[in-house]
């Protein structure tokens, strides 16, 4: 059975930085590219970033938040630096349907990490 | 603001046949599969339907996909009260290089 669990979300100042994890389970990690979606409370779905055979970035986060894998740990990270109010948002990891970043579907998500940005 | 553009709402009866709108460009609807994501009450999204009315395991063939130029949408036949959600296109383009999402349809089951 497939499970996604993120991790690392919390509160963080403007301006702060935060790591969040997603350990993947029930299925081959590195044969399939992974992404990253936020939800602010009560709002709508934002992609933010997918690693795959190649890696992607919303225009709303480049240059400040960053992508990766570890395919040993079967674990995606979302590294977060210069912290804003309206990055606050529930992010969730999910995986695509295949290796392919451009063009990916996401098949299953986590339940999702809440990233709260206040003084 | 959302590079697709979905009514901020819907509603039927049970049994009724709805359907949602998806309102895109040439770059992502008109180039790439549509994507359509279910959000039921309080969980994260999962995958309910995409090109050519292909469906994960256990989505039932009450909901169907079309697409037309740069535009798409999702039928749901048969309303059930357990449909009520808010629903997601999504789609690939090609101009951002990214994944741009519509702005969701709340679906009410009166």
């Amino acid at each position: 059975e497939v499970q996604l669990l993120e991790s690392g979300g919390g509160l963080v100042q403007p301006g702060g930085s935060l790591r969040l994890s997603c350990a993947a389970f029930g299925f081959t990690f590195s044969n399939y590219a992974m992404t990253w979606v936020r939800q602010a409370p009560g709002k709508g779905l934002e992609w933010i970033s997918v690693i795959g055979d190649n890696t992607y970035y919303a225009d709303s986060v480049k240059g400040r938040f960053s992508i990766s894998r570890d395919n040993s740990k079967d674990t995606l990270y979302l590294q977060m630096t210069s912290l804003r109010v309206e990055d606050m948002a529930v992010y969730y990891c999910a995986k695509a349907v295949g290796v392919a970043a451009r063009g990916a579907r996401f098949d299953f998500w986590g339940q999702g990490t809440l990233v709260t940005v206040s003084s | 603001q959302s590079m697709l553009t979905q009514p901020p709402s819907a509603s039927g009866t049970p049994g009724q046949r709805v359907t949602i709108s998806c309102s895109g460009r040439s770059s992502n609807i008109g180039s790439n599969t549509v994507n359509w994501y279910q959000q039921l009450p309080g969980t994260a999204p999962k995958l309910l339907i995409y090109s050519n009315d292909q469906r994960p395991s256990g989505v039932p063939d009450r909901f169907s996909v079309s697409k037309s130029g740069t535009s798409a949408s999702l039928a749901i036949s048969g309303l059930q009260s357990e449909d009520e959600a808010d629903y997601y296109c999504a789609a690939w383009d090609d101009s951002l290089d990214g994944v741009v999402f519509g702005g969701g349809t709340k679906l009410t089951v009166l």
